[in-house]
């Protein structure tokens, strides 16, 4: 089950614009984490926000989360070809058979930035 | 050494072939995780080892089974798949198990099955 659910599905932008994703989701969480990948690789981790934080900053990443209206926002400043990618939330939602907890994946939104 | 491995990068198989994945990491983290990703999909959950203890995503076919040797490998063996299990195997670590560890993934094994 999904628990993150992301807009805009996909986005077009030209280098040097910014960037603004959204992830909503359904029930309580601990926090929620953004994820970036490349096409067909791996998952990179790009910033975690705590359920009692409302910003947080990297680099030229941006990270809100408003628990009232269960929702969080991905800022990319002067973006760059580079950060072409597909761009995931995911956040904790129950736990597995055995006790784990379980982190479950938005349906993300496709980054293109076009030179 | 920040990284993740995992072999091979691609595998092709039949419906009656045993194969398996394999997943290594040495950053001394003690929670593993194995996920499928198909095209155009978030990666699921399949499997974690946390310390070695297996916890299992109910909706995983008994065709998957997780092997854990040592905190520093994760296989997964794979026997009489479908094709719609065909997907993108993406192998991840965390220093430990729970909502604040970030995952750090390795660059996946594209299966098809045929």
């Amino acid at each position: 089950s999904q628990q993150g659910e992301e807009d805009p599905q996909a986005l077009s932008i030209q280098e040097g614009e910014n960037a603004t994703m959204n992830c909503s989701y359904k029930t309580s969480i601990n926090n929620l984490q953004w994820y970036r990948q490349n096409s067909g690789r791996g998952l990179v981790h790009l910033i975690l926000i705590r359920s009692n934080e409302r910003e947080k900053h990297s680099g030229r990443l941006r990270v809100t989360l408003d628990t009232s209206k269960k929702s969080s926002s991905l800022l990319i400043t002067a973006s760059r070809a580079a950060d072409t990618a597909s761009y995931f939330c995911a956040t904790d939602a129950g736990y597995l058979q055995g006790g784990s907890e379980k982190l479950v994946f938005g349906k993300g939104t496709k980054l293109t930035v076009n030179p | 050494d920040t990284e993740v491995t995992q072999t091979p990068k691609h595998l092709v198989m039949g419906m009656t072939n045993k194969k398996s994945l394999k997943c290594e990491q040495h950053m001394g983290h003690r929670a593993m995780y194995w996920y499928k990703q198909k095209a155009k999909k978030p990666p699921e959950l399949m499997f974690v080892y946390s310390y070695e203890k297996l916890s299992i995503n109910e909706s995983v076919p008994s065709r998957f089974s997780p092997e854990c040797p040592n905190s520093s490998l994760l296989n997964l063996h794979l026997h009489a798949l479908q094709p719609e299990d065909s997907a993108l195997y993406l192998c991840a670590s965390s220093q430990d198990q729970g909502p604040y560890n970030e995952q750090f993934f390795g660059p996946g094994t594209r299966l098809t099955v045929l």
